[in-house]
Order: structure tokens, then sequence, then C-alpha cells
């Protein structure tokens, strides 16, 4: 079955890096957009990045512009979220979350990771 | 950037009752609209995509409608298991946006 395993959570300080992975498995990993989205304590879902299934396009939120970045590594089935200058507004649970469609362009979410808690605070 | 207004925020509903939320985007998406559940600790789980498509193993309790700018989850007869929290998700362009979320409790 579709299974996404997120890692690289944790407790950093204002102004750290941290980079979250996610590994996939049990569908055809090269052919599907992937994407991140968190949910702050108490809070709504907030998408943050996605990228296509070959990795040439990459789109982020305003919120995280600059600052995060989504890669994927096809060879491994790994897709990966790079979050600099961290700030409290970052604290969330972050999911990693399969594109629906396949070949194309993404085109929403279908299959959720169990997500990894990324705590910002000094 | 597109805006997804969902509403209700809250919804205090009796089992077997029917609940309508609604989502209305900011411009047309066409039918690029999904719809999830998600109950406290968990993930959220997709019911509905393309608007109205439901999705494998999902209750047929459930059902998604609409295009361009207005949409609507319903739910014909509400059973215990359905009370969580629902999100709409517009997938039309970047950046995707959710809804602000319809809390469903229980009366």
């Amino acid at each position: 079955q579709v299974q996404l395993v997120e890692s690289g959570g944790g407790v950093v300080q204002p102004g750290w890096s941290l980079r979250l992975s996610c590994a996939a498995s049990g569908f055809t990993f090269t052919s599907s957009g992937m994407h991140w989205v968190r949910q702050a304590p108490g809070k709504g879902l907030e998408w943050v990045a996605g990228i296509s299934y070959d990795g040439i396009n990459k789109y982020h939120s305003d919120s995280v512009k600059g600052r995060f970045t989504i890669s994927r590594d096809n060879s491994n089935d790994k897709v990966y979220l790079q979050m600099n200058s961290l700030t409290a507004e970052d604290t969330a649970v972050y999911y990693c979350a399969k594109d629906q469609n396949t070949y194309g362009p993404p085109r929403g979410v279908d299959v959720w990771g169990q997500g990894t808690t990324v705590t910002v605070s000094s | 950037d597109i805006q997804m207004t969902q509403s209700p925020s809250s919804v205090s509903a009796s089992v077997g009752d029917r609940v309508t939320i609604t989502c209305r985007a900011s411009q047309d998406i066409s039918t690029w609209l999904a719809w999830y559940q998600q109950k406290p600790g968990k993930a959220p789980k997709l019911l509905i995509s393309a608007a109205s498509s439901l999705q494998s193993g999902v209750p047929s309790r459930f059902s998604g409608s609409g295009s361009g700018t207005d949409f609507t989850l319903t739910i014909s007869s509400l059973q215990p298991e359905d009370f969580a929290t629902y999100y709409c998700l517009q997938a039309n362009s970047f950046p995707f946006t959710f809804g602000q979320g319809t809390r469903l409790e229980i009366k």
C-alpha cells in the first residue's frame, strides 16, 4: 500500500535550519508530484510547497519563499524540505503528501504521511 | 493567490442529520477542488477529488458538487464516526490553498 514516512523534525532555536525527509513506498514515485503541508498547533492546514514528478517545477507558499526549498531524489524515492531561518511561526506538524495526478502538473493531494513535528523555540 | 472561504466554521448536528459545508473560491477554479476529513491527532483523509469524485472506500453518504467558484460537501445522514474537521483545497493553481476548516460537533 502507499506509504509516506516523514522524519527530521525536532526542537530548534529561531534562526536555525532543519531538513525534513519523506520516504515513499507502494507507488511509482517517479510519476507523482509531491507536497509538504503543515498545521500549526490548534490551527488549520497550510500548503507549504510542491514539486513536479520530474523535479523540474517547484512551488512554495509566500510565507516560506526564500527560506524553504523542496527537492526530491527519484533514485531513492524521497522528497525533502530544507528549512532555513526558522521562526516561531514555523512551529507545526509537517505532512508529506502525494499528488493525485501522474505524469502531469500537480492537481491535489491524495495520500498523506503521519507527520513530523517541528518546534521552533528559544 | 486564490482565497478559499469555507463556511460554517463550526456546526453542531445529531446522528442522522444532513449537513452541508460550502467553499467559495475567489476566482474560477473549474473543478480542481478536494475535500478532506481530519480527526484529532491524525493526518487528513481525502474524501472527494475533482469536486465530486468520491474516493474508493469512502461511504456514499458523502457527496460533493460544484464548479467554478462555489462548492458543496454534503453528508446525507451523519454517523458517529463523521464528527471531525473538514477542509477544502483548491488545486487549480499555485499556491494551493485550503479553506479555514469546518468543525463538525455532536449536538
